[in-house]
Order: C-alpha cells, then sequence, then structure tokens
C-alpha cells in the first residue's frame, strides 16, 4: 500500500525507554524524519536520517533504520513528561515532498 | 533555530468566504509547501511550490485552492470558497537545498469554517 503506518497509542513510565516504530512504503525515499506534535501546536522536527544511514544518535534519540524492511524506529532514553505528545513519522517521496504517517501518541506516567 | 512564521493563528470565517493564510519562510529556502491537518488526522500534502510554481498536488488541492509567492518573501495560500471540510490546520513548510534535508514546518493556521 502506500501508507506510512504507526501504532496509535504507546504509554511508559518517566525514566524508561520508549520505542516507536514505523513502517514506510517507498524504497527510493532520500530522508526520513520524526516529528513531535504538542497539543496544538505546529510540527517541531525532532530529528530525520538520510537513507544511506542505518542509525543516528541526537541525545536522548536514537533513530534505527532497517531499509530492507522499510522499518524506522525512534527510542527516546529516560523519558520524561516533557515528551508526552503525538509522534508522527514521515517520508520524503520523490519531489521532496513528505507522506505522514498516523501518528503515535506517546503517554508518559509519573 | 531559524522559524517559519504562520499568520493568522486562528481564523473563523463563514462559508462560502474567501481566505488567505500566510507564511513566511525562512529567507535561504527554495522549496515551500502547504499540508494540512484535519482535527485528529494525518498530515496531508497540498502542493510544493518552487521558482515560483507549483511543482507538485495533491488530490485536495483542486481549483478552490491557490498558492502564490507575491513579494518574493510571503507565501500564501488561498481558498476561494471555503466549505465546511476545509476546516482543518493549515501547515506552511520550507526546504533549501543545502539544508540536509531539514524541513521546517511553521506553526500552522488553524481555520474554522461555521
Amino acid at each position: 500500500g502506500e501508507d506510512v503506518e504507526q501504532s496509535l497509542f504507546l504509554s511508559v513510565r518517566e525514566g524508561d525507554s520508549s520505542v516507536i516504530n514505523c513502517t514506510y512504503t517507498d524504497s527510493s525515499s532520500t530522508y526520513l524524519y520524526w516529528y513531535k506534535q504538542e497539543p496544538g501546536a505546529g510540527l517541531q522536527l525532532l530529528t530525520y536520517i538520510f537513507s544511506n544511514m542505518d542509525m543516528k544518535q541526537d541525545q536522548r534519540l536514537t533513530v534505527l533504520l532497517n531499509k530492507k524492511d522499510k522499518h524506522l524506529s525512534l527510542r527516546i532514553a529516560d523519558t520524561q513528561t516533557g515528551d508526552s505528545a503525538i509522534y508522527f513519522c514521515a517520508e520524503r517521496r520523490a519531489g521532496n515532498m513528505l507522506t505522514f504517517g498516523g501518528g503515535t501518541r506517546l503517554m508518559v506516567k509519573p | 533555530e531559524p522559524e517559519v512564521t504562520q499568520t493568522p493563528s486562528h481564523q473563523v470565517t463563514q462559508m462560502g468566504q474567501e481566505v488567505i493564510l500566510r507564511c513566511v519562510p525562512i529567507s535561504n529556502h527554495l522549496y515551500f509547501y502547504w499540508y494540512r491537518q484535519i482535527l485528529g488526522q494525518k498530515v496531508e500534502f497540498l502542493v510544493s511550490f518552487y521558482n515560483n510554481e507549483i511543482s507538485e498536488k495533491s488530490e485536495i488541492f483542486d481549483d478552490q485552492f491557490s498558492v502564490e509567492r507575491p513579494d518574493g518573501s510571503n507565501f500564501t495560500l488561498k481558498i476561494r470558497s471555503t466549505k465546511l471540510e476545509d476546516s482543518a490546520m493549515y501547515f506552511c513548510a520550507g526546504y533549501g537545498t543545502g539544508s540536509s534535508g531539514e524541513l521546517f514546518f511553521g506553526e500552522g493556521s488553524r481555520l474554522t469554517v461555521l
């Protein structure tokens, strides 16, 4: 299919790691992105990875890319209550347009 | 961090009215986009714009929609005759060829059509 798929919901305890998964569809995608959206707010670019990489680390965030399975994940270490938000993965296809997943709502319990 | 600025943050309009949403992209960006997000749903691509013309558009972007870059800085989305189903958050985004993949979004303009 043409959809970028994400699970709807993830709940973790403060201090634990969160792993948000995404499957995408286009093997020729050049970049893959993670955006964070807090209630009523815009899309904040968290991190992105070029398709020839399989891992990228940025402070508490680790992105893993499995091109063979078209699987992308975002790991948040030491998850805090301020990390509660909706997380969108997106793939950049031809023409530089992004196709978004439906978003994963992360709830962090104190 | 550089910012994409959108105005208005919220607009309420009557069905059938024209609406213009404005965006000031980051100054060195060359590619511009409009996306929309109906409440609780996915972020959907509307249109991309490069070199003062539309480079790609989705099925959503019908004849009621138009985009312009009238003065080399602002980037506008016009909806000629709004419908109830146009109620959504509209996001502007930009990308520059030297930006190594970074695609920044504005905070969005919430449009409510009554």
